[in-house]
């Protein structure tokens, strides 16, 4: 079984829909958790960085951590094409340092 | 403009000819990590360095080497490539163990 789970996709939806995307993981000690974006022959880029549980809002998109249920939460309101790419959850403990522990992205199409 | 580059962006190489894929960041970092993406499997970590003359190995070091003589340089060797590390690579970097990383554009590398 992976440490970070994560369906691989792809979800499409209409422009203007809710993305709704998740990762479940193993390791309790994970405590920073981080949703990447990925255009397609580019690199990840970092989305949203939360530390521990909770919810956190930036602009279009919220991200939820659910520690008891090892779950986390990537919202994306009003979808636009430009929204199209695959999307990684990502995480760290004290331990790792720097490590992430990546899962298999998601891959996600916003149809016009 | 702050950014991680990596040279070649593309490279098809056969078994066992030695190759190096440089990694450069003018941010200033600290950390520097090389990470390998493949289908279903996500990014796995290759090696680490949290500073210069301090490097580590991370989930799947095997058939890899590094060198980090000057913070801003991270070259990735392969000393004896085989067809399983056709992959896609990533050198990032960040500040600090928690910090953003910050990803190169990838190396696509492919041995026959």
């Amino acid at each position: 079984q992976k440490e970070v789970e994560q369906d691989p996709g792809p979800l499409s939806v209409p422009e203007g829909a809710i993305v709704s995307l998740n990762c479940t993981y193993s390791n309790s000690a994970f405590q920073y958790f981080m949703w990447y974006r990925q255009y397609s022959r580019k690199g990840p880029e970092l989305l949203m960085y939360t530390y521990s549980s909770g919810n956190k809002e930036d602009g279009r998109f919220t991200a939820q951590v659910d520690k008891s249920s090892k779950y986390i939460s990537l919202f994306i309101r009003d979808s636009q094409p430009s929204d199209s790419a695959t999307y990684l959850c990502a995480m760290s403990d004290e331990a790792a340092g720097n490590k992430l522990t990546f899962g298999g992205g998601t891959r996600v199409l916003v149809k016009p | 403009e702050a950014q991680v580059t990596q040279n070649p962006r593309y490279l098809i190489t056969v078994t066992g000819k030695k190759l190096t894929v440089t990694c450069s960041q003018n941010m200033n970092h600290e950390y520097m990590s090389w990470y390998r993406q493949d289908p279903g499997l996500g990014l796995r970590q290759i090696y680490y360095s949290m500073n210069v003359e301090v490097t580590d190995k991370g989930d799947v070091p095997e058939g890899y080497k590094v060198s980090r003589k000057e913070k801003r340089n991270f070259p990735l060797i392969l000393e004896s490539p085989s067809p399983n590390q056709t992959s896609l690579y990533f050198c990032a970097s960040s500040y600090g163990g928690y910090n953003e990383q910050f990803f190169g554009p990838g190396t696509r590398l492919t041995v026959l």
